[in-house]
């Protein structure tokens, strides 16, 4: 089955400097990879995705690359703010129809001011 | 977020005991997940259903039980509830559609003493 590895499991940044979140999955079949950040006390809400037949997205501050061959995707945060502070979770598809989802243990970050 | 709730939110119970936990998604969303939290292991999926009376074992399936004879509901049971089980439970919803954006509940936290 599939299995997603997440590093680091801690991450500190000053406010404005930029914070990358790698992960690895097993499955070459996984054809979906989404970001989760997760605040104190709340649930997770999806804050990027991409799909296998992308590279790289986009959106604001937040980056995600995927590599194929490597098998790992990348998560990229910019100009970083202290509200950037929060646990965040990569994840992979458990089959080509992105029917449930398997997770990695989940990136502390950090950012101070 | 108010499409998908989870009762009860807090519950404390007994080794041995039968417990059930509810979710409810308002958005008729086909697809419906549970996972567990715990700190140092991430999201774990535990099962997870893809229409009513569809359900499938996630990666930690032992000891938990799942049921959906209704697409807006998805209870699970700890049909003899265990201190490892002690944890935040997560139950989350998507469509069948071309968006695989899982939506999470609230969570509720399991203390099995």
């Amino acid at each position: 089955g599939e299995n997603v590895e997440q590093h680091p499991s801690t991450l500190s940044v000053q406010e404005g400097d930029s914070a990358v979140i790698k992960c690895t999955y097993s499955d070459s079949a996984s054809n979906y990879f989404p970001w989760y950040k997760q605040e104190l006390g709340k649930r997770p809400q999806l804050i990027i995705d991409i799909r296998s037949n992308v590279g790289e997205k986009k959106d604001q501050r937040i980056a995600v690359t995927l590599n194929k061959t490597a098998k790992h995707f990348s998560l990229h945060i910019t100009e970083t703010q202290p509200e950037d502070s929060a646990v965040y979770f990569c994840a992979a598809s458990i089959n080509q129809a992105g029917t449930a989802l398997i997770f990695g243990k989940g990136t502390t970050l950090s950012v101070s001011s | 977020d108010a499409g998908i709730t989870q009762s009860p939110r807090y519950k404390i119970t007994e080794t041995g005991r039968q417990v059930t936990l509810m979710c409810h998604q308002t958005w008729s969303h086909s697809y419906m997940f549970w996972y567990r939290q715990d700190l140092g292991h991430g999201l774990r999926l535990i099962y997870y259903s893809a229409a009513a009376d569809i359900t499938d074992k996630g990666e930690v399936p032992d000891g938990y039980v799942v049921s959906r004879s209704k697409t807006e509901n998805f209870p699970l049971t700890l049909e003899s509830a265990t201190r490892s089980q002690t944890s935040v439970y997560f139950c989350a919803s998507r469509t069948s559609g071309t968006s695989y954006e899982q939506y999470f509940g609230p969570g509720t936290r399991l203390t099995v003493t």
